[in-house]
């Protein structure tokens, strides 16, 4: 999991401010998840993406929520005009392709929403 | 719905003890079971991982036993070590689909 690099790894933000959230998967993974973890929780998925395609986001909440995966850069997941609610740990896993069953895990971003 | 049920929440086991983890799930579609380990402000890290066509499967101290009838699997840690104290997920997927995650198992081992 060494090399899925999330930043930032700490984010504190004012109730109503944006949080953009990025991932650079490993090196040649073209597959991306993002998953969300709450204290004492288990991690819930939020959104399947593929470079310039999202494949799944039946998890990601129906506003405010947007993710991306450019065909250059990293992956952004963007939440607009945060709430308490939203504070949480941010994982994102990357995979090679799609069907491949290991997925390796970032080390997160902490976002606190003050 | 919780697609992937864990137990127990918490777990104190003696240094070289044998702690065990048990999950269960729903979806017989599920192909591929995960136990994932993670530290204290770390990303999960895949442990060792199981499908449905093996029984068991063992990797130096942890051993994935899996009863797909009763579509249960379990995590034995052999000689459990203070090392080991992390919290530890059991997932499930399908097809190399999303993760479903139970959730979680904070594992303490005490000297």
């Amino acid at each position: 999991n060494a090399g899925v690099m999330q930043n930032p790894r700490h984010l504190v933000r004012r109730r109503g401010q944006e949080a953009r959230l990025r991932c650079s998967p490993v090196k040649g993974h073209s597959h991306v998840y993002w998953y969300r973890q709450l204290p004492e929780e288990g991690l819930k998925f939020m959104v399947y993406l593929q470079k310039e395609n999202i494949i799944d986001e039946s998890g990601m909440p129906k506003e405010r929520f947007s993710a991306e995966f450019p065909k250059e850069g990293p992956s952004i997941l963007r939440i607009q005009q945060v709430v308490r609610g939203d504070s949480a740990a941010y994982f994102c896993a990357s995979s090679p392709h799609h069907g491949a069953t290991e997925a390796f895990f970032g080390q997160g971003t902490r976002l606190t929403v003050v | 719905q919780q697609q992937v049920k864990q137990s127990p929440q918490s777990l104190i086991v003696q240094k070289g003890g044998i702690s065990i983890i048990n999950c269960a799930y729903e979806n017989t579609a599920f192909d591929y079971f995960p136990w994932y380990q993670q530290f204290p402000g770390k990303g999960p890290a895949l442990l060792i991982a199981i499908r449905p066509d093996v029984s068991e499967k063992k990797e130096g101290r942890f051993t994935i036993s899996f009863n797909k009838s009763a579509k249960q699997f379990s995590l034995h840690i052999m000689d459990s070590q203070p090392g080991d104290s992390a919290t530890y997920f059991c997932a499930a997927s399908r097809a190399g689909n999303q993760f479903y995650f139970g959730t979680g198992t904070s594992l303490t081992v005490i000297p």
